[in-house]
């Protein structure tokens, strides 16, 4: 149980045109959602809070309109890169908390970003 | 900025030697600490979720010990298995954010 898939696994696009990247969780309901961004050889960093129903919360530093987050229903959430440019390039991952002891993350597989 | 540091970066064993290493984080402030086990291509899998000073958690061959007053985890793999290269992630859950801050990770590789 507990699984989460994210689509793309990968993808490769222009400077300047927009990115979807879909985060489902499976046999589970999750309320909230986390987005996380890693570079080479560092840590994976939040961006962002997915709240079902209401606005995202953006980590500091994290523009809000270039990286748009929906969370439409219970299983979906959504990150959009916005008029992507090659510094946007970097492993894009999503989590849900699960019920379990200390809130336990179930990630996705990750989706990795190349911006030409 | 909460601080989660790991260490070694990365590590080579031979297949039956055992191995642990280190994750650091901040002495106040605890909830709960994290372990994730994530193999290339995959999702990060949840090893153990520790939230007492002094805990110790096992799962088979792999066990995680806490020490919530000085800041630090230690993670072992006893008589480590090529399936045991990954990289091993820890996070740390503070009361008040309540959002996961993980280290950079140390990448295991267990050679046949």
């Amino acid at each position: 149980g507990a699984v989460v898939s994210q689509h793309p696994s990968w993808v490769i696009c222009k400077s300047g045109t927009s990115v979807k990247i879909e985060c489902r969780s499976l046999d589970f309901q999750a309320t909230t959602m986390f987005w996380y961004r890693q570079f080479p050889k560092q840590s994976l960093m939040l961006m962002a809070t997915s709240n079902e129903g209401s606005k995202a919360t953006y980590e500091q530093g994290v523009e809000k309109d270039k990286f748009l987050i929906n969370h439409a229903s219970l299983t979906l959430s959504t990150l959009t890169v916005t008029s992507a440019h090659p510094e946007d390039s970097s492993f894009y991952i999503c989590s849900a908390p699960g019920r379990g002891q200390g809130d336990t993350q179930y990630f996705g597989p990750g989706t990795r970003l190349t911006v030409l | 900025i909460l601080n989660v540091e790991q260490s070694p970066q990365s590590l080579h064993v031979q297949e039956g030697d055992s191995t642990n290493f280190t994750c650091s984080f901040p002495s106040s402030n605890f909830y709960a600490l994290h372990w994730y086990r994530w193999e290339t291509a995959k999702s990060p899998e949840a090893l153990f979720v520790m939230t007492l000073n002094g805990d110790e958690k096992k799962k088979g061959r792999i066990s995680a010990t806490l020490n919530t007053k000085e800041g630090y985890s230690y993670l072992y793999i006893k008589g480590s298995q090529p399936e045991d290269s990954a990289t091993y992630l820890c996070a740390f859950l503070s009361g008040s954010a309540r959002q996961l801050t993980f280290g950079s990770g140390t990448q295991l590789t267990v050679l046949p």
